[in-house]
């Protein structure tokens, strides 16, 4: 299974302001996940970021609310952007576990509060 | 859309005993999956399931995916204290994306 890294792995930050969570994957991967986990909750799909393309974003979530960028096949970003204490979650990143496979493998996640 | 029903939410045991917890879907899937998230940390794969009727082992955990594609269930023996987490199921939808129930969170008492 790949190896995924996230930073930060937590964060308080003030309402208004920005986040950008990194995740560094040690192998390349084509598809990559950004999920979000609200406290207490399961875990939903934000969008899927693809190399080369722009990032595909699930019902509910926006664009402009998280930009992503996925500059290479072993890299992505995800802005949490104007935040409010309702964008507190557990934010994670994730990958396919090999081409075509269903399996997914997750980073640590990034805990973020909003105040 | 696809929802996925996990149950129990919660489960509080005694160390040693078995534990069972189970997930439902509207609608068929091909694969199940089993997740364990640890506090502050991701979800980890336990056992993945292709195809129904499947019983697979994974040390102390079984998992079994339903003749009907329609569920899955995960049983955990002789529990330890390390068990303590949540457990998820998911299941694909749609190009490599996961749907998730909702989680069980256990809890043991030495």
């Amino acid at each position: 299974s790949a190896v995924i890294s996230q930073k930060p792995s937590r964060d308080i930050c003030q309402r208004g302001t920005s986040l950008t969570i990194q995740c560094q994957v040690d192998s390349q991967v084509t598809m990559m996940f950004w999920y979000r986990q609200q406290p207490g909750q399961s875990l939903t799909l934000i969008a899927t970021a693809n190399q080369g393309s722009e990032a595909t974003y699930e019902s509910g979530f926006v664009i402009d609310k998280f930009p992503i960028s996925r500059p290479n096949l072993t890299f992505s970003t995800l802005t949490v952007s104007n935040m409010s204490p309702e964008d507190s979650s557990i934010y994670l990143c994730s990958v396919e576990g090999g081409k075509g496979s269903t399996e997914a493998f997750f980073g640590q996640g990034t805990r973020l509060t909003v105040v | 859309g696809q929802q996925l029903n996990q149950s129990p939410q919660s489960m509080f045991i005694q160390e040693g005993e078995d534990v069972s917890m189970n997930c439902t879907s509207s609608s068929i899937f091909n694969t199940w999956l089993w997740y364990k998230q640890d506090p502050g940390e991701g979800p980890v794969l336990l056992i993945a399931l292709y195809k129904a009727g499947e019983l697979t082992s994974n040390g102390r955990l079984t998992a079994q995916f339903g003749i009907t594609r329609k569920d899955s269930f995960l049983n955990i023996s002789a529990s330890i204290p390390s068990d303590v987490g949540i457990y998820f199921c998911a299941g694909p939808r749609g190009a490599q994306k996961l749907v998730f129930g909702q989680g069980t969170r256990l809890t043991i008492n030495p």
